[in-house]
């Protein structure tokens, strides 16, 4: 248990779908992170939060959409996907982001498939 | 573009050797590194950091860094079944980066 939760645990939505995931720490950082793992390919960050300010938009497709309401509380807001986006979304946190000492701890991540 | 590379394995290893894992990563100007232990089916879950030159030891793991060379490698003394996963290597690039990247991780198997 590493003090940061995830839900849903799995998700099965269809392309015309709206769905949102949702990401908590319990650990008081003040960074939180977005990641896409697909098979066979490494970590892809894909968005960044610093004290509730997004400061990192890796080129992702606007069907994505983050949310972060409070340090504590991250959303990914999910609709048009395409069944490439089936993949396992993981949420993870960090004391800071402008540090060499950033570790980050992972949620236990959405496996998401889009139909 | 910044990047870690890491062998794709399968590394198989009977139980009770010693795991060697390494990975090299593109730009001198990273400055700290992290392993992440991966199961099947499981998120990552950081089990060594190494901010300076040299080993640091936890346990049965050991990190090494070395900056001239551009590698970390990790070391699994009296490896068990239980150790069988993925193992992650990731950098940290500050400055104008300032973000983590991932190898693609090398699957280990112990066999008993």
């Amino acid at each position: 248990e590493t003090g940061v939760t995830q839900t849903p645990r799995h998700l099965v939505m269809g392309m015309t779908n709206k769905k949102s995931l949702k990401c908590e720490q319990h650990l008081g950082h003040n960074a939180m992170y977005w990641y896409k793992q697909s098979a066979k390919k490494p970590l892809e960050l894909m968005f960044v939060y610093s004290l509730e300010e997004r400061v990192e938009n890796n080129s992702v497709p606007s069907r994505f959409s983050p949310e972060c309401p409070n340090s504590s509380h991250l959303f990914l807001h999910l609709h048009t996907l395409q069944p490439e986006d089936s993949a396992l979304y993981l949420c993870a946190s960090s004391p800071r982001t402008a540090s060499s000492y950033n570790e980050q701890f992972f949620g236990p991540g959405t496996r998401l498939t889009v139909l | 573009q910044k990047e870690v590379e890491q062998n794709s394995g399968p590394l198989s290893v009977p139980e009770g050797a010693i795991a060697s894992l390494n990975c090299t990563y593109s730009d001198r100007v990273s400055q700290s590194f992290f392993w992440y232990r991966q199961y099947s089916g499981k998120s990552p879950e950081l089990i060594m950091s190494i901010y300076s030159n040299g080993d640091k030891e936890d346990g049965r793991f050991t990190a090494q860094l070395n900056k001239a060379s551009q590698y970390v490698s990790l070391l699994i003394r009296d490896s068990q079944p239980s150790d069988s996963a993925t193992y992650l290597c990731a950098a940290f690039y500050g400055g104008a980066t300032n973000k983590l990247i991932f190898g693609t991780g090398t699957l280990l198997a112990v066999q008993p």
